[in-house]
C-alpha cells in the first residue's frame, strides 16, 4: 500500500528565506506527483505536477523535484513571503490505482512565513 | 475560483438527519472525486466517478452514498451519520487521460451533533 510522508509537519521561517519541503513515498510505481497548497478552511490549489518521466517542474518562485527511484520529492520556495503561509500537501498517483487515477496524500507541512 | 463549486459550504446535522452535499464542475472534465479531510489526518479518497466507472474506497461506510447523474454534477447523500464523520468534504474533478491535475472545490465543513 502506498504511503506518503511529509517532513516537517510544521515550519516557521522569517520572510525572505528560501526553504525546502520534503515528501517521501514508499512505492516508486507512480504516474505522477502533485504539490498542492491549502489555506485554512479552504480547498486545495494545485501548484505543480511532475510526471514520472520528469525530474522537476518550476512555476515562479516554486520548484519541485522528483527522484522516483528513491521515492522522494522536494518543493523549493524561493524568497518566501507572508502570503506563502499555508499547508502544503504532496500527493502521488500510484500506478496500482489503475484507470481511476486515485491520489494518495501526505499529511502536509504547515508553513508560516513571519513578516 | 477553480471552476469547482460545492454547496453548502457549512452543514450542521443531527445523527438522524438525511442531507446531501452537491458538487458542480464547470471545466468540462470527465472524472469527479469525493475526499474526506479530518483533523490531523491525510486526505482520504472516498469515491471516484470516471467515464461512467465508479470506484469506491472499501473503508467508506454505507451511510455515505454517492450519485453522479452526469459528468458535471456529483452528490454525496448522507444518512444516520456519526459524530466522527465530522470533517471537511472536498470535491475534485480532472480530465482523465490528460495531465491528471485535480481541481478542488472549497469544501463543505460538516458537523454531526
Amino acid at each position: 500500500k502506498q504511503e506518503v510522508t511529509q517532513i516537517p509537519a510544521a515550519l516557521s521561517v522569517p520572510e525572505g528565506e528560501n526553504l525546502v519541503l520534503n515528501c517521501s513515498f514508499t512505492d516508486s510505481a507512480i504516474y505522477n506527483l502533485q504539490w498542492f497548497r491549502q489555506d485554512p478552511g479552504k480547498g486545495l490549489t494545485s501548484l505543480l505536477l511532475i510526471q514520472s518521466s520528469q525530474r522537476e517542474q518550476t512555476s515562479g518562485r516554486l520548484n519541485a523535484s522528483l527522484d522516483k527511484s528513491s521515492g522522494r520529492s522536494t518543493l523549493y520556495i524561493a524568497a518566501s513571503q507572508p502570503g506563502d503561509s499555508a499547508t502544503y500537501l504532496c500527493a502521488v498517483n500510484p500506478i496500482s490505482s489503475g484507470s481511476a487515477r486515485q491520489l494518495t496524500f501526505g499529511s502536509g507541512t504547515q508553513l508560516t512565513v513571519l513578516p | 475560483e477553480t471552476g469547482v463549486t460545492q454547496t453548502p459550504r457549512h452543514l450542521v446535522m443531527g445523527m438522524t438527519n438525511k442531507k446531501s452535499l452537491k458538487c458542480e464542475q464547470h471545466l468540462g472534465h470527465n472524472a469527479m472525486y469525493w475526499y474526506k479531510q479530518s483533523a490531523k489526518k491525510p486526505l482520504e479518497l472516498m469515491f471516484v466517478y470516471s467515464l461512467e466507472e465508479r470506484v469506491e474506497n472499501n473503508s467508506v461506510p454505507s451511510r455515505f452514498s454517492p450519485e453522479c447523474p452526469n459528468s458535471s454534477h456529483l452528490f454525496l447523500h448522507l444518512h444516520t451519520l456519526q459524530p466522527e464523520d465530522s470533517a471537511l468534504y472536498l470535491c475534485a474533478s480532472s480530465q482523465k487521460g490528460a495531465a491528471d491535475t485535480q481541481y478542488f472545490g472549497p469544501g463543505t465543513r460538516l458537523t454531526v451533533l
